[in-house]
């Protein structure tokens, strides 16, 4: 059975620091790993990731993915308190692109 | 930019009651997903439509039905309405081919009394 499994489930830090959160996942048909950010309502696309080794960046934000390995990270260096969300793990798979999702990582950042 | 628009909001229902939940984009994507959301748990993909007048089975489907008339819209359907299906519904729409992230609404939040 395809699955993706993110830790940690909840984190507490303090603005400034850095964060990584995982995703690890047993999927057929892999296309891609994407990251997501959901605030209070809709979830907001961050990265896609197809490729081993390769680290995507966007500011303070990065991810990377080991196919190898199976799974990925998202880090976030400076934190501030605006990234307080739960941050959503998905896999796409298969012909018609359907995500296979983990529960999320809740990000706290305490001012 | 409107995007993807999910109406209603938020919907009260009592249990056996039916209702249709409306998505609408306005970005000419083929793929649409209907998935629903609940505490501690991933999305789980209901059902979705890879172009207009076609459908398909998600991960669970039991309970609802879909329908997509028209390529913009895809409809979200309680037959009977149960306590279970109390969730936080999200529809998804994506542009075909390789390469391309699925697009939120913002969600219709769904109680059934």
């Amino acid at each position: 059975e395809d699955k993706v499994v993110q830790s940690p489930l909840s984190l507490v830090v303090h603005e400034g620091d850095t964060v990584t959160l995982n995703c690890s996942y047993e999927v057929t048909n892999f296309r891609s790993l994407l990251w997501y950010k959901q605030e209070k309502k809709a979830p907001t696309f961050l990265f896609m990731l197809t490729s081993s080794g390769i680290e995507k960046k966007s500011g303070r934000l990065s991810s990377i993915l080991d196919k190898k390995e199976l799974f990925s990270i998202l880090n976030i260096t400076a934190t501030q308190t605006g990234d307080s969300a739960v941050y959503l793990c998905a896999v796409e798979r298969g012909s018609n692109y359907q995500l296979i999702w983990g529960a999320g990582t809740k990000l706290i950042i305490k001012p | 930019n409107a995007g993807v628009t999910q109406t209603p909001k938020f919907r009260v229902l009592k249990t056996g009651q039916s209702m249709t939940l409306l998505c609408a984009q306005d970005m000419n994507h083929e793929y649409m997903y209907w998935y629903r959301q609940d505490p501690g748990m991933g999305l789980r993909l209901i059902h979705y439509s890879v172009g207009e007048g076609t459908t398909a089975k998600g991960e669970v489907p039991d309970g609802y039905n879909v329908s997509r008339l028209k390529k913009q819209n895809f409809l979200l359907g309680l037959e009977s309405a149960a306590p279970s299906q109390t969730s936080v519904y999200f529809c998804a729409s994506r542009q075909a081919g390789v390469g391309q992230p699925q697009h939120f609404g913002d969600g219709t939040r769904l109680s059934i009394l």
